[in-house]
């Protein structure tokens, strides 16, 4: 089990710029995650995925937001013409889940920091 | 939209002693857990309570879960320095379908030596 990993860790934009972020779940969890959190507050959930079937995306995330997860191993979150206010940690998240519901724990990533300039 | 509030939004204890954190919610729920996160790193689960108990233990940390009131407790016992950081209750919602969890805006808790 090596962990949730996210690639970069940093990332520094100027605004108007595309920028893609990169999720590696932990290999057998069959669901991954998607937040973001901006400073003093909870992570708001963005979507998520079943295997590579994207299930659920949140209103915040606006059709600058896309998220693909092929083959459903990694994920990859891409924000077109990006905006100051998508400053924000992203981070990501994968579970092992049976049946409908979250019956077990999510493991994160460290995530990745995004500066608008 | 966050579903769960933490309360006190700030905690500074010394260590040794204990730290309670508490959470409300507002919608029926399948389960609630709780989780860790230290500044700038992605958040630690610490414990999942399903919403037919009441307590659960794990270490120096117990977890209750009052359904009828909406609402949870975390108590750390015995603090130590490390424990310093930010503490978040997230639940699933059985009317959303429950297939993800939705956070508080989390607890801080500083633990000084």
């Amino acid at each position: 089990d090596t962990g949730v990993s996210q690639d970069p860790r940093h990332k520094i934009t100027k605004r108007g710029q595309n920028v893609t972020f990169r999720c590696d779940p932990i290999s057998e969890h069959n669901r991954l995650y998607w937040y973001r959190q901006t400073l003093g507050q909870g992570p708001e959930f963005l979507t998520y995925f079943q295997n590579e079937a994207q299930l659920e995306k949140s209103r915040l995330l606006s059709d600058r937001f896309s998220a693909e997860r092929p083959k459903g191993s990694f994920s990859t979150l891409e924000i077109q013409r990006t905006e100051q206010g998508d400053s924000a940690m992203y981070l990501c998240a994968s579970s092992l889940s049976q049946g409908g519901w979250i019956n077990s724990p999510l493991h994160f990533g460290n995530g990745t920091r995004l500066t608008v300039t | 939209s966050q579903q769960g509030e933490e309360d006190p939004q700030a905690l500074s204890i010394q260590e040794g002693e204990n730290a309670t954190m508490n959470c409300s919610y507002k919608t029926s729920i399948n389960n609630l857990q709780w989780y860790r996160q230290n500044s700038g790193r992605g958040l630690v689960h610490l414990i999942l309570i399903r919403s037919n108990e009441r307590e659960k233990h794990s270490g120096r940390l117990r977890v209750t879960l009052d359904t009828s009131k909406k609402s949870s407790s975390l108590l750390i016992t015995a603090s130590r320095a490390a424990d310093t950081a930010s503490y978040f209750c997230a639940t699933d919602s059985r009317t959303g379908g429950g297939n993800k969890l939705t956070f508080g805006t989390g607890t801080q808790l500083k633990v000084e030596l």
